[in-house]
């Protein structure tokens, strides 16, 4: 079984505040998403990385960055933490095979104050 | 633009049928996949189906793919209250391998 796990599973940071969330794959999987899920919004898409240093920007990436320095780590960081980033993180990886279904973490729900 | 609709709610009573459905835009997206989120948790494949069926059924899950009105379903049949959660659809736009669109979400309550 696939498995994808999220080092926290609830957070709470001040404004300001350097947030790092960390998500590890354990199936060798070339893709790895972070996403942001919010009620009536569904999922959106933060950033995702296709390979090892690569890295592309997805719908809603602005306050956010990543690193993607080992294959089966992904990172989310939030330079500094803002009231409207308080929500649900989810990190998923998939194989790089077209139609491959994403696989994904628990998540992790933010609340910054 | 890219977008997947689907409603926010939808409550049935245990033992009946549910249909979720939902609405893309990208014709010729080739894949299409329904996924279930329970409380605290995050999303779990249910069953997908590529462009080219019509029809695909998975014990009590039936996907129905109407091409010309770009409408997929979800019909959960006998469905119990362990269904209880919120349910995902997603495509694969055309010339996309990475980027997955999502809807919204439909919450399904199952009432006892």
């Amino acid at each position: 079984d696939v498995k994808v796990t999220q080092s926290s599973r609830y957070l709470v940071k001040r404004t300001g505040e350097k947030v790092f969330l960390e998500c590890v794959q354990d199936m060798d999987h070339e893709n790895m998403f972070w996403y942001r899920q919010d009620p009536g919004l569904g999922l959106r898409l933060i950033y995702f990385s296709y390979d090892v240093k690569m890295k592309e920007k997805g719908d809603i990436p602005e306050g956010y960055s990543v690193s993607r320095e080992k294959k089966e780590r992904f990172s989310l960081i939030l330079e500094s933490a803002s009231t409207n980033q308080t929500s649900m993180y989810l990190c998923a990886s998939r194989s790089g095979m077209r139609g491959e279904t994403q696989y994904f973490g628990p998540g992790t729900r933010l609340l910054v104050l | 633009g890219e977008d997947v609709e689907q409603s926010l709610f939808l409550s049935v009573r245990e033992g009946d049928s549910s249909v979720i459905n939902c609405t893309y835009t990208d014709s010729s997206s080739t894949y299409l996949y329904w996924y279930k989120q329970e409380p605290g948790a995050g999303l779990q494949l249910l069953t997908y189906i590529f462009s080219n069926m019509d029809m695909k059924q998975d014990q009590r899950l039936t996907v129905l793919l109407n091409k010309k009105d770009k409408h997929l379903s979800l019909r959960i049949a006998d469905t119990q209250t362990g269904d209880s959660a919120i349910y995902f659809c997603a495509e694969i736009p055309s010339g996309g391998t990475y980027k997955y669109i999502f809807g919204t979400g439909t919450r399904l309550k199952v009432l006892a």
